[in-house]
C-alpha cells in the first residue's frame, strides 16, 4: 500500500483532457513537501515530467500541468496523444526523511 | 550528455548478497545528492536509499534498513548499493537516480535483481 495514493487507471480519447490526482496526508504534501510527477513509457524508465508542484522541466510540452492544495496534487494532460500512454507517479518527500511514491496510474488512450 | 549506468544485477539466492553500481557521467557528480528506487515486476516505484554529495549522509526505507548499505566513490563517479540478506521480496528493476532537491530529476535504465532459489 502506497503512501500517497493515485487511481489505478484513467482513459480518454485523443484531443481530451485528462486529470490524475494524488492524495497523501499532513506529513508529506499536507506538511508542505512539494508534489513530483514522473512518466514511465512501457519498457523504460521514470521520467521526470512536472517538477515542484508545477514545473516543467525542459523539453515536456505544455500539455502537462501540475497542481497542489492542501494535501493532493494533481496531474492534468490536455490534447492527448497516443504517446502519451504510459504509467505515471507522484512523488513527495514525508517528514520520516522517506521519499514516497504513490501506486502509479496507467492511462489508456483510447 | 548526463547519463547513469546501472550494473550488478543477477540472480541471487534467497540469504545471499550483491552489490549493484551506478556509473554516472555528464555532470559534477560530486555536487549532487543520489537515490536508489526500486520497481517489483508489475509494480509501482519504491525508494530505497539516499545518499549526501559527500556521502557523510544516509537514509534507508524501513523494508531495506540494516540490509542495505549505500555508498559513492566520488572520484571514481560511482554509486553503490550492497545488499545483504536478500529476500523474494527485493526482486525489482533497481534504479539509480540523481536527486535534485527533493525530486529525482535524471535516471539511468535499471539493472534487474531477482531473489530465487
Amino acid at each position: 500500500q502506497s503512501v500517497l495514493t493515485q487511481p489505478p487507471s484513467v482513459s480518454g480519447a485523443p484531443g481530451q483532457r485528462v486529470t490524475i490526482s494524488c492524495t497523501g496526508s499532513s506529513s508529506n504534501i499536507g506538511a508542505g513537501f512539494a508534489v513530483h510527477w514522473y512518466q514511465q513509457l512501457p519498457g523504460a524508465a521514470p521520467k521526470l515530467l512536472i517538477s515542484a508542484n508545477s514545473d516543467r522541466p525542459s523539453g515536456v510540452p505544455d500539455r502537462f500541468s501540475g497542481s497542489k492544495s492542501g494535501t493532493s496534487a494533481s496531474l492534468a494532460i490536455t490534447g492527448l496523444q497516443a504517446e502519451d500512454e504510459a504509467d505515471y507517479y507522484c512523488q513527495s518527500f514525508d517528514s520520516s526523511r522517506n521519499w514516497v511514491f504513490g501506486g502509479g496510474t496507467k492511462l489508456t488512450v483510447l | 550528455e548526463v547519463q547513469l549506468v546501472e550494473s550488478g544485477g543477477a540472480l541471487e539466492q534467497p540469504g545471499g548478497s550483491l552489490r549493484l553500481s551506478c556509473a554516472a557521467s555528464g555532470f559534477t557528480f560530486s555536487s549532487y545528492e543520489m537515490s536508489w528506487v526500486r520497481q517489483a515486476p508489475g509494480k509501482g516505484l519504491e525508494w530505497v536509499s539516499y545518499i549526501s554529495s559527500s556521502g557523510r549522509n544516509t537514509f534507508y526505507a524501513d523494508s531495506v534498513k540494516g540490509r542495505f548499505t549505500i555508498s559513492r566513490d566520488n572520484a571514481k563517479n560511482s554509486l553503490f548499493l550492497q545488499m545483504k540478506s536478500l529476500r523474494a521480496e527485493d526482486t525489482a528493476v533497481y534504479y539509480c537516480a540523481r536527486v535534485e532537491t527533493t525530486f529525482m530529476d535524471v535516471w539511468g535504465k535499471g539493472t534487474t535483481v531477482t531473489v530465487s532459489s
